[in-house]
């Protein structure tokens, strides 16, 4: 069964304290990795797409890896408006449906 | 441009209600997504429509719930007999889709459905 995890469930850092968030994930061919940011009482916006094992993505502070058993959002010197739910999905080959993960609560402190 | 919108924002109901919950996608994006997305929770894939048609609609969870979109653009979800268990936030995205692209889903704000 095609599945995503995500950890930590949650995350405090303080202004400036880089960390990763992690997704593993258990798919029958991988079509496409995304990631996601929710703010409270809105939808997920886009982040990121990655398709194969060894793709880096970049965007301001965020960098997403993937690997073939799970991808890493790293992000560097985070500012308190980084404070979301970052959402991690995937998408197996041969389909268009989207598994997604719980996310994990980020917080970050001024 | 106007993104992904959804109506209405709120929507309280009774169980046994019939519900209604509207998407207005991008225009001219031909992929529709519905989600519901419970507290603490990742969405959940209910149904992927490509045009009119319903694609996939592997994640509808009894048959009390169906999605139209009769012109490929507007797409309604209707949940018959309401239950409780059935509250939630419902999510809409749209993508364009284009043959061999995976273009990033664009998510209206949700319905936010609360069944008493």
């Amino acid at each position: 069964e095609d599945q995503v995890t995500q950890s930590p469930e949650a995350l405090r850092l303080q202004e400036g304290e880089s960390s990763s968030l992690n997704c593993s994930y258990t798919v029958s061919g991988l079509r496409g990795l995304f990631w996601y940011r929710q703010d409270p009482g809105k939808g997920p916006e886009f982040l990121f797409t990655l398709y194969s094992a060894g793709e880096e993505k970049e965007k301001e502070r965020l960098k997403a890896t993937l690997t073939k058993k799970e991808s890493f959002l790293h992000i560097t010197a985070p500012k308190p408006e980084d404070s979301a739910t970052y959402l991690c999905a995937v998408q197996a080959s041969g389909t268009y449906k989207y598994i997604f993960g719980t996310g994990t609560r980020l917080k970050v402190l001024a | 441009g106007a993104g992904v919108s959804q109506t209405p924002s709120n929507k309280v109901t009774e169980k046994g209600k019939y519900v209604e919950l509207r998407c207005d996608p991008i225009s001219g994006h031909t992929a529709l997504y519905w989600y519901r997305q419970s507290l603490g929770q990742g969405p959940e894939f209910l149904i992927y429509f490509q045009g009119t048609g319903a694609a996939d609609d592997s994640g509808l969870p009894n048959d009390r719930f169906f999605a139209v979109r009769p012109e490929g653009s507007v797409s309604t979800l209707k949940i018959q007999r309401t239950e409780r268990g059935d509250s939630a936030v419902y999510l809409c995205a749209s993508s364009l889709n284009r043959q061999g692209n995976q273009d990033e889903q664009f998510f209206g704000p949700g319905t936010r459905l609360t069944v008493l």
